[in-house]
Protein backbone atom coordinates (compact mmCIF):
# COMPACT_ATOMS: atom_id res chain seq x y z
CA UNK A 1 0.00 0.00 0.00
CA UNK A 2 1.94 2.80 -1.27
CA UNK A 3 2.02 6.35 1.23
CA UNK A 4 1.39 9.80 0.52
CA UNK A 5 2.52 10.88 -1.93
CA UNK A 6 3.24 14.68 -2.96
CA UNK A 7 5.40 16.38 -5.89
CA UNK A 8 7.87 18.07 -6.46
CA UNK A 9 9.70 17.26 -3.59
CA UNK A 10 11.91 20.32 -4.51
CA UNK A 11 10.37 23.47 -6.23
CA UNK A 12 12.69 26.61 -7.33
CA UNK A 13 10.07 29.72 -8.39
CA UNK A 14 11.37 33.49 -8.65
CA UNK A 15 9.28 35.70 -7.07
CA UNK A 16 6.05 36.44 -8.93
CA UNK A 17 5.80 33.32 -10.41
CA UNK A 18 3.32 30.36 -9.34
CA UNK A 19 3.71 27.04 -7.45
CA UNK A 20 1.46 24.31 -7.22
CA UNK A 21 2.07 21.44 -4.86
CA UNK A 22 0.42 18.21 -5.41
CA UNK A 23 -0.40 15.32 -3.04
CA UNK A 24 -2.12 11.78 -3.72
CA UNK A 25 -3.58 10.30 -0.40
CA UNK A 26 -2.94 7.11 0.78
CA UNK A 27 -5.50 4.53 -1.17
CA UNK A 28 -8.97 4.90 0.91
CA UNK A 29 -8.01 7.56 2.53
CA UNK A 30 -10.00 10.75 1.15
CA UNK A 31 -9.24 13.41 4.13
CA UNK A 32 -6.28 15.58 3.21
CA UNK A 33 -4.43 17.92 5.28
CA UNK A 34 -1.99 20.27 4.22
CA UNK A 35 0.58 21.78 6.61
CA UNK A 36 3.64 24.51 6.54
CA UNK A 37 7.11 23.93 8.09
CA UNK A 38 9.45 26.89 9.18
CA UNK A 39 12.91 25.90 9.87
CA UNK A 40 13.03 25.50 13.76
CA UNK A 41 9.16 25.57 13.57
CA UNK A 42 6.48 23.58 14.23
CA UNK A 43 4.19 22.16 11.67
CA UNK A 44 1.45 24.67 11.13
CA UNK A 45 -1.85 23.89 9.81
CA UNK A 46 -3.26 25.13 6.40
CA UNK A 47 -6.74 23.59 5.14
CA UNK A 48 -8.02 20.41 5.55
CA UNK A 49 -10.33 18.98 2.05
CA UNK A 50 -12.52 16.13 2.03
CA UNK A 51 -13.17 14.97 -2.05
CA UNK A 52 -14.38 18.47 -3.50
CA UNK A 53 -15.03 20.21 -0.62
CA UNK A 54 -13.17 22.40 1.87
CA UNK A 55 -13.64 21.72 5.06
CA UNK A 56 -11.49 23.77 7.33
CA UNK A 57 -9.21 26.70 5.23
CA UNK A 58 -8.55 28.61 8.71
CA UNK A 59 -4.65 28.38 9.17
CA UNK A 60 -4.57 29.45 4.74
CA UNK A 61 -3.71 33.23 4.10
CA UNK A 62 -6.78 34.35 2.44
CA UNK A 63 -4.53 36.10 -0.77
CA UNK A 64 -2.67 33.97 -3.56
CA UNK A 65 -3.24 30.61 -1.88
CA UNK A 66 -5.62 28.50 -2.62
CA UNK A 67 -6.33 24.29 -2.39
CA UNK A 68 -8.31 21.45 -3.73
CA UNK A 69 -8.87 17.72 -4.04
CA UNK A 70 -10.80 16.79 -7.12
CA UNK A 71 -12.76 13.86 -7.57
CA UNK A 72 -10.11 12.69 -9.44
CA UNK A 73 -6.87 13.37 -9.50
CA UNK A 74 -4.74 14.50 -6.41
CA UNK A 75 -4.92 17.38 -4.09
CA UNK A 76 -3.66 20.68 -5.26
CA UNK A 77 -2.31 23.53 -3.21
CA UNK A 78 -1.49 26.31 -5.21
CA UNK A 79 0.73 29.56 -4.08
CA UNK A 80 0.21 32.25 -6.52
CA UNK A 81 3.15 35.44 -6.64
CA UNK A 82 4.86 33.80 -4.72
CA UNK A 83 7.18 36.36 -2.32
CA UNK A 84 10.43 34.92 -0.24
CA UNK A 85 8.14 34.77 2.71
CA UNK A 86 6.83 31.33 1.00
CA UNK A 87 9.76 29.05 1.44
CA UNK A 88 9.11 26.49 3.64
CA UNK A 89 8.44 22.81 3.50
CA UNK A 90 4.62 21.81 2.99
CA UNK A 91 3.68 18.46 4.00
CA UNK A 92 0.44 16.68 3.50
CA UNK A 93 -1.18 14.65 4.87
CA UNK A 94 -4.11 12.07 5.21
CA UNK A 95 -6.83 10.04 7.40
CA UNK A 96 -9.37 7.76 6.81
CA UNK A 97 -12.29 9.93 8.55
CA UNK A 98 -12.12 12.71 10.21
CA UNK A 99 -11.97 11.84 14.53
CA UNK A 100 -8.89 11.19 16.13
CA UNK A 101 -6.86 9.41 13.80
CA UNK A 102 -3.41 9.22 13.36
CA UNK A 103 -2.74 11.13 10.21
CA UNK A 104 -0.28 9.53 7.59
CA UNK A 105 1.81 12.59 6.40
CA UNK A 106 4.13 12.37 2.94
CA UNK A 107 7.52 13.60 2.43
CA UNK A 108 6.92 17.12 1.87
CA UNK A 109 7.99 19.86 -1.04
CA UNK A 110 10.57 22.13 -0.05
CA UNK A 111 9.85 25.38 -2.10
CA UNK A 112 12.30 27.96 -2.25
CA UNK A 113 11.29 31.37 -3.52
CA UNK A 114 14.23 33.30 -5.22
CA UNK B 1 -3.75 32.82 24.76
CA UNK B 2 -3.22 29.18 23.13
CA UNK B 3 -0.20 27.36 23.52
CA UNK B 4 1.21 24.22 23.31
CA UNK B 5 5.02 23.87 24.58
CA UNK B 6 7.87 21.05 24.51
CA UNK B 7 10.15 21.08 27.09
CA UNK B 8 13.23 21.90 25.15
CA UNK B 9 14.56 21.72 21.72
CA UNK B 10 17.08 19.65 21.99
CA UNK B 11 18.18 16.51 24.56
CA UNK B 12 21.18 14.86 24.39
CA UNK B 13 21.00 11.42 26.77
CA UNK B 14 23.39 8.32 26.71
CA UNK B 15 22.24 5.20 24.65
CA UNK B 16 20.34 2.30 26.94
CA UNK B 17 18.78 5.10 29.17
CA UNK B 18 15.29 6.37 29.19
CA UNK B 19 14.31 9.55 27.41
CA UNK B 20 11.71 11.60 28.71
CA UNK B 21 10.02 14.63 26.55
CA UNK B 22 7.27 16.21 28.09
CA UNK B 23 4.41 18.58 26.25
CA UNK B 24 2.64 21.24 27.93
CA UNK B 25 -0.57 23.27 26.77
CA UNK B 26 -2.55 26.18 27.91
CA UNK B 27 -5.92 27.12 27.18
CA UNK B 28 -6.57 24.20 25.34
CA UNK B 29 -9.19 21.49 26.39
CA UNK B 30 -7.86 18.22 23.73
CA UNK B 31 -10.11 15.31 23.75
CA UNK B 32 -6.59 13.73 22.53
CA UNK B 33 -3.12 14.25 22.33
CA UNK B 34 -0.59 12.68 19.25
CA UNK B 35 3.39 11.98 19.21
CA UNK B 36 5.00 11.57 16.35
CA UNK B 37 8.68 11.06 14.83
CA UNK B 38 10.12 13.67 12.31
CA UNK B 39 13.24 12.85 10.64
CA UNK B 40 15.72 15.18 9.36
CA UNK B 41 13.97 16.00 5.21
CA UNK B 42 11.09 13.66 5.90
CA UNK B 43 7.28 13.44 6.80
CA UNK B 44 6.83 13.11 10.41
CA UNK B 45 5.38 9.81 11.22
CA UNK B 46 2.64 9.08 13.98
CA UNK B 47 3.34 7.00 16.97
CA UNK B 48 1.17 7.18 19.67
CA UNK B 49 -2.62 8.62 20.42
CA UNK B 50 -3.61 9.20 23.89
CA UNK B 51 -7.26 9.71 24.91
CA UNK B 52 -8.10 12.24 27.87
CA UNK B 53 -9.77 9.62 29.96
CA UNK B 54 -6.69 7.31 29.54
CA UNK B 55 -3.79 7.88 32.08
CA UNK B 56 -0.69 5.83 29.79
CA UNK B 57 -0.36 4.09 27.06
CA UNK B 58 2.42 1.84 26.03
CA UNK B 59 3.76 0.49 22.38
CA UNK B 60 7.11 -1.08 22.56
CA UNK B 61 9.94 0.97 24.08
CA UNK B 62 7.37 4.04 24.08
CA UNK B 63 5.02 5.18 26.97
CA UNK B 64 3.10 8.25 27.04
CA UNK B 65 1.11 9.30 30.04
CA UNK B 66 -1.44 12.50 29.78
CA UNK B 67 -2.50 14.63 33.15
CA UNK B 68 -5.18 16.27 32.18
CA UNK B 69 -5.26 18.13 35.41
CA UNK B 70 -1.73 19.53 34.86
CA UNK B 71 -2.30 19.73 31.34
CA UNK B 72 1.05 17.90 30.26
CA UNK B 73 1.65 14.99 28.26
CA UNK B 74 4.93 12.67 28.98
CA UNK B 75 6.58 10.55 26.34
CA UNK B 76 9.16 8.23 27.45
CA UNK B 77 11.35 5.83 25.53
CA UNK B 78 13.38 3.30 27.55
CA UNK B 79 16.73 1.74 26.68
CA UNK B 80 17.05 4.31 23.85
CA UNK B 81 19.40 3.63 20.71
CA UNK B 82 20.89 6.17 18.61
CA UNK B 83 18.10 4.64 16.04
CA UNK B 84 15.88 6.85 18.21
CA UNK B 85 17.28 10.08 17.17
CA UNK B 86 15.27 12.21 15.68
CA UNK B 87 12.80 15.38 16.43
CA UNK B 88 9.23 13.94 18.39
CA UNK B 89 6.31 16.45 18.00
CA UNK B 90 3.15 16.68 20.46
CA UNK B 91 -0.18 17.81 18.76
CA UNK B 92 -3.53 18.28 20.49
CA UNK B 93 -6.77 17.35 19.14
CA UNK B 94 -9.81 18.75 20.42
CA UNK B 95 -11.64 16.31 18.07
CA UNK B 96 -13.24 19.46 15.92
CA UNK B 97 -10.64 21.44 15.01
CA UNK B 98 -7.54 20.72 13.37
CA UNK B 99 -4.26 18.97 14.83
CA UNK B 100 -1.65 21.58 16.95
CA UNK B 101 1.61 20.74 16.81
CA UNK B 102 3.80 21.99 19.41
CA UNK B 103 7.70 22.62 18.00
CA UNK B 104 9.12 19.72 18.87
CA UNK B 105 11.97 18.66 21.02
CA UNK B 106 15.13 17.50 19.28
CA UNK B 107 16.73 13.55 20.78
CA UNK B 108 20.14 12.80 20.21
CA UNK B 109 20.84 9.15 21.79
CA UNK B 110 24.35 9.12 22.03
CA UNK B 111 26.25 5.67 21.80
Amino acid sequence: NAGVMQNPRHLVRRRGQEARLRCSPMKGHSHVYWYRQLPEEGLKFMVYLQKENIIDESGMPKERFSAEFPKEGPSILRIQQVVRGDSAAYFCASSPDRGPNEQYFGPGTRLTVT
Amino acid sequence: SQKIEQNSEALNIQEGKTATLTCNYTNYSPAYLQWYRQDPGRGPVFLLLIRENEKEKRKERLKVTFDTTLKQSLFHITASQPADSATYLCALDTGNTPLVFGKGTRLSVIA
